[in-house]
């Protein structure tokens, strides 16, 4: 049974490019849900994905977008990258309508601006 | 605003002894705590998730109390071992949206 995936691992891009990562969920897990984790920093949330849309959204800026496919797999997409968007990027999958509410977390994905 | 607080200092115990772990929060009573461990460069994992009418709850070496009048948290490690070396962060439910809120993490290290 595949955990969740992320990809790419690493990720080296230029402030003001655009970028993309990708994540697939747990088997048998509908929601994808995004998190910015700086150094030394806690997770923090950006947005949730379920039934294809985005059902909840941390504050994060509108750079910050992301898409649903039909599969579950989801993207997170960052325009206009700044400096401060470095950071490792995780996805966690859960199961809609879980009492225990727990989340799955990827590997993550280490994205340096420059 | 909601904060919620761990000791960003790492703690440092003996192999064999009782780990403790706090985690407080202000302003709001959430439905659920969670904690997780996270290792270097990895994604979190998830531990332990106690909710608000429950007092304690265990797993294995584990153990997490809840208290809401205190709004604060305890995570300890029995018996540990320098295999539990690791970033403990914990996470609450803010407005009853089930979206976690985490905390910093507080870094434990268990010496040998």
């Amino acid at each position: 049974d595949a955990g969740v995936t992320q990809s790419p691992t690493h990720l080296i891009k230029t402030r003001g490019q655009q970028v993309t990562l990708r994540c697939s969920p747990k088997s048998g897990h509908d929601t994808v849900s995004w998190y910015q984790q700086a150094l030394g920093q806690g997770p923090q949330f950006i947005f949730q994905y379920y039934e294809e849309e985005e059902r909840q959204r941390g504050n994060f800026p509108d750079r910050f977008s992301g898409h649903q496919f039909p599969n579950y797999s989801s993207e997170l997409n960052v325009n206009a990258l700044l400096l401060g968007d470095s950071a490792l990027y995780l996805c966690a999958s859960s199961l809609a309508g879980q009492i225990s509410y727990e989340q799955y977390f990827g590997p993550g994905t280490r994205l340096t601006v420059t | 605003s909601q904060k919620i607080e761990q000791n960003s200092e790492a703690l440092n115990i003996q192999e064999g002894k009782t780990a403790t772990l706090t985690c407080n929060y202000t302003n709001y009573s959430p439905a659920y705590l969670q904690w997780y461990r996270q290792d270097p460069g990895r994604g979190p994992v998830f531990l332990l998730l106690i909710r608000e009418n429950e007092k304690e709850k265990r797993k294995e070496r584990l153990k997490v109390t809840f208290d809401t009048t205190l709004k604060q948290s305890l995570f300890h490690i029995t018996a540990s071992q320098p295999a539990d070396s690791a970033t403990y962060l914990c996470a609450l439910d803010i407005g009853g949206s089930y979206i976690p809120t985490f905390g910093r993490g507080t870094s434990l290290i268990v010496h040998p």
